[in-house]
């Protein structure tokens, strides 16, 4: 079946624009995550949604950052007025529980200039 | 606390070798702890996991060592592939969401 999906894969931006990641989970999955990969940074947890709900907000770099989830399922995560410094990876994950495995997607590859 | 340190950074080792991958806590609220494999390219995905109340679990080639005592726990890969050239992290959950150590870079010389 489908696994989860990121969209755009890569995205270029100019300082000080704002972005939107998109994040489609796996069907059923009641459970979504978004961490940042910088080089040599590991993953870094952001955002957690049970649901719609965020009951894990406390990975937000700064106030520039917000995340929604719409109906169970698709997650968009925002980041306004981008720096140089928000330059990572973004990965999304979903899961079927917090006792299941994280099913991650490809990543969406944010480069600003 | 809510830390997972991983090391070595990176690693290599000549096909056929034993691979091994060290992390350690803090945080005793910890209750599970995969290990994650990832491809350049792919998001990570699961590869092994374990529970502190078991000291090791084996899945093929690859094994997970647990000290609970000493808050440490590695991943040993025996008879290392070219194909498992990729970067492993660690991971614990507090509570609902995982955490995730800085990586190790593995390279398994053919």
């Amino acid at each position: 079946g489908a696994g989860v999906s990121q969209s755009p894969s890569n995205k270029v931006t100019e300082k000080g624009k704002d972005v939107e990641l998109r994040c489609d989970p796996i069907s059923g999955h009641t459970a979504l995550y978004w961490y940042r990969q910088s080089l040599g940074q590991g993953l870094e947890f952001l955002i957690y949604f049970q649901g719609n709900s965020a009951p894990d907000k406390s990975g937000l770099p700064s106030d520039r950052f917000s995340a929604e989830r719409t109906g169970g399922s698709v997650s968009t995560l925002t980041i306004q007025r981008t720096q140089q410094e928000d330059s990572a990876v973004y990965l999304c994950a979903s899961s079927s529980g917090i006792n299941s495995p994280l099913h991650f997607g490809n990543g969406t590859r944010l480069t600003v200039t | 606390q809510q830390q997972v340190k991983q090391s070595p950074q990176s690693l290599i080792v000549q096909k056929g070798g034993i691979s091994i991958i060290n992390c350690a806590y803090e945080n005793t609220a910890f209750d599970y702890f995969p290990w994650y494999q990832q491809f350049p390219g792919k998001g990570p995905a699961l590869l092994i996991a374990i529970r502190p109340d078991v000291s090791e679990k084996k899945e093929g080639r690859f094994t997970i060592s647990f000290n609970k005592s000493a808050k440490q726990f590695s991943l040993h890969i025996m008879d290392s592939q070219p194909g498992d050239s990729a970067t492993y992290f660690c991971a614990a959950r507090p509570g609902d969401k995982i955490i995730f150590g800085k990586g190790t870079r593995l390279h398994i010389l053919p």
